[in-house]
């Protein structure tokens, strides 16, 4: 049974660009979750993905936005980087929408200079 | 909105001895999931072990057990006979039903375990 990945695992971008970051789930999982760690902290929850559609929202602006496909993989998009959003963004799948475990992916480590 | 503290920043123990990490959380639901998770130096952010909050039963996975006392909102782990690769950061995570369908995990900001040999 293949694991959640993700990538890359390392990006630097400057301020104002855009950035996508990509998550397979694990293998029968139709959720998936987003999160971002910054340096020092615990995740925080940036958005959740079920059938192809955004059904829960943390404290993060528009410009963070994201897809899920048909496979159940995902993409996490961040449009005029900000100098904050350097930190760890790990996704996490579950096998159900609703109180069912999360496992995370290793994370893709963005800085934004 | 619900909380979950962490109040030890940093821990450490003795190679084959006991530990137990702290965890409160705040809530007003009665229905709601907790969590420990563990994530080493490499990042890859690990589940531990599960407790479901209408079980009054303390989970158990090996050597890491749960103390889930619901009254007191209180959470504690657990780890026996502790092993240099239980060396990393420990989260203590919350997650109930956040709105259209979704269940979210709340996080602590942490405590970081050291198993000294």
């Amino acid at each position: 049974e293949t694991g959640v990945t993700q990538s890359p695992t390392h990006l630097i971008k400057t301020r104002g660009q855009q950035v996508t970051l990509r998550c397979s789930s694990q293998s029968g999982h139709n959720t998936v979750s987003w999160y971002q760690q910054a340096l020092g902290q615990g995740p925080q929850f940036i958005f959740q993905y079920y059938r192809e559609e955004e059904n829960g929202r943390g404290n993060f602006p528009p410009r963070f936005s994201g897809l899920q496909f048909p496979n159940y993989s995902s993409e996490l998009n961040v449009n005029a980087l900000e100098l904050d959003d350097s930190a760890l963004y790990l996704c996490a799948s579950s096998l159900v929408r609703g109180e069912g475990t999360q496992y995370f992916g290793p994370g893709t480590r963005l800085l934004v200079l | 909105a619900q909380t979950v503290t962490q109040s030890q920043p940093e821990m450490s123990v003795q190679e084959a001895e006991t530990v137990t990490l702290s965890c409160t959380y705040d809530t007003s639901e009665n229905n709601y999931y907790l969590f420990w998770y563990k994530q080493p130096p490499s990042r890859q952010m690990i589940l531990v072990i599960r407790q479901e909050a209408y079980k009054q039963q303390n989970a158990t996975e090996n050597r890491f057990s749960v103390n889930f006392q619901k009254a007191a909102k209180s959470f504690s782990l657990k780890i026996s006979d502790s092993q240099l690769g239980d060396t990393a950061m420990y989260f203590c995570a919350f997650m109930s039903y956040s709105g259209a369908g979704s269940y979210q995990l709340t996080f602590g900001k942490g405590t970081k375990l050291s198993v000294i040999p």
